[in-house]
């Protein structure tokens, strides 16, 4: 089945760039996802990109598709205090969401 | 306001004892979905249902029940909890007959099992 992969953890300084890889396994996926867990809360959908495009960006999040390479990655630009949460990426495979194990974001002021 | 709700947000139990945990969605959204959340595992998919009456299997069903009696609720129901399933459940749904659109999750419910 498919295998989705983050490193665990990513230590920014406020003001940095961010960025947060994934890798998955199936190439057939339509859609993949960026969700945001803050602490106790569910997650939120962040963004999201057709697997026929290369490039999505949405103010301060710029996601970047290699389907070659099957790698994922959101850029957060001028990282905040408050971006500090647990991200996750997800691929869609016949219908049902995929998820990674989601990268903790820490963001030192 | 749009949201899914789950209740109850937090409970401890003891092995056996059956329990539901109620989920709700007020934006006449077809597809449901539960996920359990553990450390270094991510979300792992439980159960979903596409429409009322329709439900299958996700990535991890064993020891769970659904069911989806009307459009709005989908309560996941563990008849003989076991301390394995201590874990965070998440509720989530979206208005496509998949989770293609992206999903909306509610806030979450903390299950011990003693």
């Amino acid at each position: 089945g498919e295998d989705v992969e983050q490193s665990l953890f990513l230590s920014v300084r406020e003001g940095d760039s961010s960025v947060i890889n994934c890798t998955y396994t199936d190439s057939s996926s339509t859609y993949l996802y960026w969700y945001k867990q803050e602490p106790g809360a569910g997650l939120q959908l962040l963004t999201y990109i057709f697997s026929n495009m290369d490039m999505k960006q949405d103010q301060r999040l710029t996601v970047l598709l290699n389907k070659k390479d099957k790698h994922l990655s959101l850029r957060i630009a001028d990282t905040q205090t408050g971006d500090s949460a647990i991200y996750f990426c997800a691929v869609d495979q016949g219908g049902k969401l995929i998820f990674g194990q989601g990268t903790e974001l820490s963001v030192k002021p | 306001e749009a949201q899914v709700t789950q209740n109850p947000r937090y409970l401890i139990t003891v092995t056996g004892k059956k329990l539901t945990v109620t989920c709700s969605q007020n934006m006449n959204h077809e597809y449901m979905s539960w996920y359990r959340q553990d450390p270094g595992l991510g979300l792992r998919q439980i159960y979903y249902s596409m429409n009322v009456e329709v439900t299958d299997k996700g990535d991890v069903p064993e020891g769970y029940k659904v069911s989806r009696k009307e459009k709005r609720n989908f309560p996941l129901i563990l008849e003989s909890p076991s301390p394995n399933q201590t874990s965070l459940y998440f509720c989530a749904s979206s208005s496509e007959t998949s989770a293609l659109g992206g999903q909306y999750f509610g806030p979450g419910t903390r299950l011990t099992v003693l």
